[in-house]
């Protein structure tokens, strides 16, 4: 069974910095492109960023581009979400998804979310 | 980047009626287009895949049509535990985007 666990997050206060982690299980790690994804809470998704399997290649949503680093550890079966200069817009569960080796692919598996408050 | 619409913004059916939620792309995304279905505190779940390919282990009442810009969301008979919130989401080109969501409440 594949499994994504989430954790990092917290109260941060605004220009502070955040690191998320995702452990993954159940999965050939090192294969899958990995996302992080977004929601305010009782809000619609944002998809935040993406990184390759190898670990070579990421992509980020304007809104969050030259702030947020994503990065992974393979040996470790780890995907990270390095947050600085944090605003109040970056409020939310911040979710883990992944789906294949393609960065265009469906998200078949998704953590459960940790939690990010940036306020003063 | 590829804006989602989807409409309308909330349903409300009986068991007996259908739930039909569709979702406008800005530009063309071929098939790639997929839904998932959100309960309170829960992480969203698959549901349909590239427009219309069915989901293991999803009831076959849940279906999805259409291509280019857009796709329809159909639940047949809805049960009382499909009541949730369901988003669209593009993977044809990067920044990926998703729809607003659509609130559905089985009366």
């Amino acid at each position: 069974e594949v499994q994504l666990l989430e954790s990092g997050g917290g109260l941060v206060q605004p220009g502070g910095s955040l690191r998320l982690s995702c452990a993954a299980s159940g999965l050939a790690f090192n294969i899958y492109a990995m996302n992080w994804v977004r929601q305010v809470p009782g809000k619609g998704l944002e998809w935040v960023s993406a990184i390759s399997g190898s670990g070579d290649s990421t992509y980020y949503a304007d809104s969050v581009k030259g702030r947020f680093t994503i990065s992974r550890d393979n040996s470790k079966n780890t995907l990270y979400l390095q947050m600085n200069s944090l605003r109040a817009e970056d409020t939310a569960l911040y979710y883990c998804a992944t789906g294949s080796s393609s960065w265009y692919t469906t998200y078949f598996y998704w953590g459960q979310g940790t939690l990010v408050t940036v306020s003063s | 980047e590829i804006v989602l619409t989807q409409s309308p913004d909330f349903q409300s059916v009986t068991p007996k009626e259908k739930v039909t939620i569709t979702c406008r792309a800005s530009q063309s995304i071929g098939s790639n287009l997929h839904w998932y279905q959100q309960k309170p505190d829960q992480s969203p779940k698959l549901l349909i895949k590239y427009a219309s390919q069915s989901i293991s282990g999803v009831p076959s009442r849940f279906s999805g049509s259409g291509s280019g810009t857009d796709f329809t969301l159909t639940i047949n008979s809805p049960e009382a535990e499909d009541a949730a919130t369901y988003h669209c989401h593009q993977s044809s080109s990067l920044p990926f985007t998703f729809g607003p969501g659509t609130k559905v409440d089985i009366k």
